[in-house]
């Protein structure tokens, strides 16, 4: 089962910051943050992962609160292109560790 | 980043024929696949963790005699579905590991089965 929790949609007016929210209040200390998002009819695309820290790269930003049991992810400027099903999930790194992934975000960034 | 590709992106057949899709990761070596399925407004479930060399370790429910899968190259790994049914009708999508470097999952562009 997925160890994480998301609200099931979102809407994001286009050029604003898209803020996605995680809860994931079991996660281990060994375990890391992945947000993947999956666009209509492709195969799931690998945004971003942190373990503690923020992390920033071209595509978002992952901001994890100090206790680590949320995180949220942040698309700076939405666009059309944006609209897609985010994933987050926790794994732990090592080995053939398999991704769990839970029903996500559907976020719609309208014009 | 890696690129895994698949084949055929699409595929439409008879019930009680076999299809073997093509999992291949074009730009690095992966000792470990993974093979997912999802429905329609479902989310993706794995169905079997591929391994170079060895065989597939497959979830509870997923019938490994249904869903053949191979794992022959580092490069390299199929799936086939024999004796298709309607049911399993389905996008398939998988997924590979860059050896050595576990931090990123790269997932192909799935495979899309219809099953008459």
């Amino acid at each position: 089962d997925a160890k994480t929790t998301q609200p099931p949609s979102m809407d994001c007016a286009e050029g604003r910051a898209a803020n996605l929210p995680c809860n994931h209040s079991t996660i281990s200390g060994n375990e890391y943050v992945y947000w993947y998002r999956q666009i209509h009819s492709q195969g799931p695309q690998y945004i971003i992962h942190g373990l503690k820290n923020n992390e920033t790269n071209e595509m978002a930003s992952l901001i994890i609160t100090e206790d680590r049991k949320s995180s949220t992810l942040i698309l700076p400027h939405a666009t059309l292109r944006d609209t897609a099903v985010y994933y987050c999930i926790v794994r732990s790194q090592g080995g053939s560790e398999k991704l769990v992934f839970g029903k996500g975000t559907k976020l719609t960034v309208n014009p | 980043g890696a690129v895994v590709s698949q084949h055929p992106s699409w595929v439409i057949c008879k019930s009680g024929t076999s299809v073997k899709i093509e999992c291949r990761s074009l730009d690095f070596q992966a000792t470990t696949m993974f093979w997912y399925r999802q429905f329609p407004k479902q989310s993706l479930m794995l169905m079997a963790t591929s391994n170079e060399g060895s065989k597939a370790t497959y979830e509870q429910g997923v019938e490994k005699d249904k869903f053949l899968i191979n794992h022959a190259s580092l490069t390299l790994s199929t799936l086939t579905v024999t004796s298709a049914h309607p049911e399993d009708s389905s996008f398939y999508i998988c997924s590979a590991f860059a050896s050595g470097r576990w931090e990123t999952q790269y997932f192909g562009p799935g495979t899309r089965l219809l099953v008459l």
